[in-house]
């Protein structure tokens, strides 16, 4: 299986800041990778696939970039409704695996 | 627009059976994969498996291999997950998603299992 890490597991920011959160695959998976942002009680909401690409209706502060290996997520500017857990997921081989998670809050 | 339902809540008894049902509407039922996503109480999202839609055939985490069944009934565009043999380790909340991405998700099913 193809594992996923993430780091942090965790940050604290301030509105207005910049949030990098960083994805690293156990094998290259090309640009096999989603980013899904988890809230409590909510269902996750995919954010970027393809690794860079923005799903419709997704805030252009969102973004992602990487490929084979190695991928970043990045919020330009930190908002009060991005607090909430994300996590990438690989698609390139089944089974399907997740990352850990980054937790996202204030500060 | 395209929405997933789900089946309501569920508590069982350890070694029971749970059947989660996901209803598709507002697009082709059989154009994506039906895929199944658990998260447990304080943990991360959990790949199940998947099923496709057009032919029925599965593909299943290891971990659930044995334990999980994952079927369609294309006449009413519903996606089922079964998971058997059920522990306390298997209270969670239960996803099913599909469309490109997976982007479309549904509400979520919460399963408790308890003595």
């Amino acid at each position: 299986d193809i594992q996923m890490t993430q780091s942090p597991s965790s940050l604290s920011a301030s509105v207005g800041d910049r949030v990098t959160i960083t994805c690293r695959a156990s094998q290259g998976i090309s640009n096999s990778l989603n980013w899904y942002q988890k809230k409590p009680e909510k269902a996750p909401t995919l954010l970027i696939s393809d690794a860079s690409r923005l799903e419709t209706g997704v805030p252009p502060r969102f973004s992602g970039s990487g490929s084979g290996t190695d991928f970043t997520f990045t919020i330009s500017s930190l908002q009060p409704e991005d607090v909430a857990t994300y996590y990438c997921q690989q698609y390139d081989a089944l089974p399907v695996t997740f990352g850990p998670g980054t937790k996202v809050d204030f500060k | 627009q395209v929405q997933l339902v789900q089946s309501g809540t569920e508590v069982k008894k350890p070694g029971a059976s749970v059947k989660v049902s996901c209803k598709a509407s507002g697009y082709t039922f059989t154009n994506y994969f039906f895929h199944w996503v658990r998260q447990a109480p304080g943990q991360g999202l959990e790949w199940m498996g998947r099923i496709n839609p057009n032919s029925g055939g599965t593909n299943y985490a290891q971990k659930f291999q044995g334990r999980v069944t994952m079927t369609r009934d294309t006449s009413i565009t519903t996606a089922y997950m079964e998971l058997s043999r059920l522990r306390s380790d298997d209270t969670a909340v239960y996803y099913c998603a599909s469309g490109s991405g997976p982007g479309y998700w549904g509400q979520g099913t919460l399963v408790t299992v308890s003595s």
